[in-house]
Order: structure tokens, then sequence, then C-alpha cells
């Protein structure tokens, strides 16, 4: 049981190219986010899926677009990667339950330098 | 709009001594608290939750956590660190599907 995993670990892009982060869980989970995080700033909420073939936006989700074909994996892209989007990237996935208080376990984090 | 505040940005504690690090919440109905913990280089690692009932909550590694509703307060709290508490903490407040928004952080720092 490998948790949550993601790919790459680290990544150096110019600005203006493009790459996909992908995040595979192998819980069954219903819900998965994308959060990042910057020094001072704590995580902020990118996009999340509450389930196959959906996602929604989250507290900062621009210059950044989301993919969940299949349940166990949710890919983060940006399309032309710009300095500003250096940060270290955190998959989550969780159950997902009707009374609310999801907890969320998380990935390794992507660490992504865009110069 | 939900919000978390953790006043402090840093503290130091000596090994052997006791902890609390504070937690302040905003949300508009009943809070769903965590606190995670974060190594450096490392993913987060949950502590300790807050759904509902008993108001003090005890967590993995010895943390314990008490939700104050007329606080708006869910501080952390150990009555003796060890030197591998050294890392940055994170308060959180949540419900549902829509994410977690988390606090900016406490880094901890234990001197010997």
């Amino acid at each position: 049981n490998a948790g949550v995993t993601q790919t790459p670990k680290f990544r150096v892009l110019k600005t203006g190219q493009s790459m996909t982060l992908l995040c595979a869980q192998d819980m069954n989970h219903e819900y998965m986010y994308w959060y990042r995080q910057d020094p001072g700033m704590g995580l902020r909420l990118i996009h999340y899926s509450v389930g196959e073939g959906t996602t929604a936006k989250g507290e900062v989700p621009d210059g950044y677009n989301v993919s969940r074909l299949k349940k166990q994996n949710f890919l983060l892209g940006l399309e032309s990667a710009a300095p500003s989007q250096t940060s270290v990237y955190f998959c989550a996935s969780s159950y997902g339950t009707s009374g609310g208080g999801n907890e969320q376990f998380f990935g390794p984090g992507t660490r992504l330098t865009v110069l | 709009a939900q919000s978390v505040t953790q006043p402090d940005i840093h503290i130091t504690v000596s090994e052997g001594a006791s902890l609390e690090l504070r937690c302040n919440y905003s949300y508009g109905a009943t809070p769903y608290l965590f606190w995670y913990v974060q190594s450096p280089g490392q993913g987060l690692q949950l502590l300790l939750k807050y759904f509902s009932g008993d108001t003090l909550v005890q967590g993995i590694k010895g943390f314990e956590a008490e939700f104050k509703r007329s606080q708006s307060s869910f501080n952390l709290r150990k009555p003796s660190v060890h030197w591998s508490d050294a890392a940055e903490y994170f308060c959180a407040v949540g419900s549902g599907a829509d994410g977690l928004t988390f606090g900016k952080g406490t880094h901890l720092i234990i001197q010997p």
C-alpha cells in the first residue's frame, strides 16, 4: 500500500514550457486535491476533484489545469510555466464523507522551479 | 470565508519542556479541525483531528489539542518535547469536499 505518490519529485522548467504533475493513490479515495506550498504562506488549494470525471477550482487556480480521468489519478498541468509558479506542489486524497471533515492523506511533494 | 491564524511563526523550546502552539480559526459552521506536521523535505503527516464530541483530542507522538468554541481556538500541546519534534506545524480547518484551509505554519525549534 503506497498511499499517495507523486511524479516527478523535482523538476526545473524554463518560462513558457509546459508540464504535467501526476498524483496516484491506491486507497480507493473519492476526493483528490492539489495544493501549492510557498514560504510563509502555508498550503493553498489549487484544484480539487470529488470523483472520477469531476474537477473544481480552489483558492489559486489561475495558470493550472487538472484532469481526473481515472479514480486513482489526478493530473495537474501547467500550460505555460511562469516564475511565480515556482513552488512545492502537494497532492492529497480523502475518502469523502457525507458528514464532512475529510482527513486528507498527503503525497511527498514535487519541487518545481521555473527559471 | 474560513480562515486559520497561527500567531507564532517561530517557537523555540528546550528539550524536555512543555509546548503549546496556538491556532485560531474563523468558520461559519461546526468546524472540523486538524493539526499536521511537516519535517524538512517531507510531506504532511496528520497529528490529530477534531470532528465532534470530546473537546480534548489525543493524537500521535504524545500530542493533544483542545477545541474551545468560545475562543475559536484549537491549540496543540505536548508535555515534554523531544529533539525529533523539530518541524513545521500546520493547523487546518475544513469540511465537506472542498479542501482544507491551512494556517501559515509554526516553525518549532528544539534547543538541547
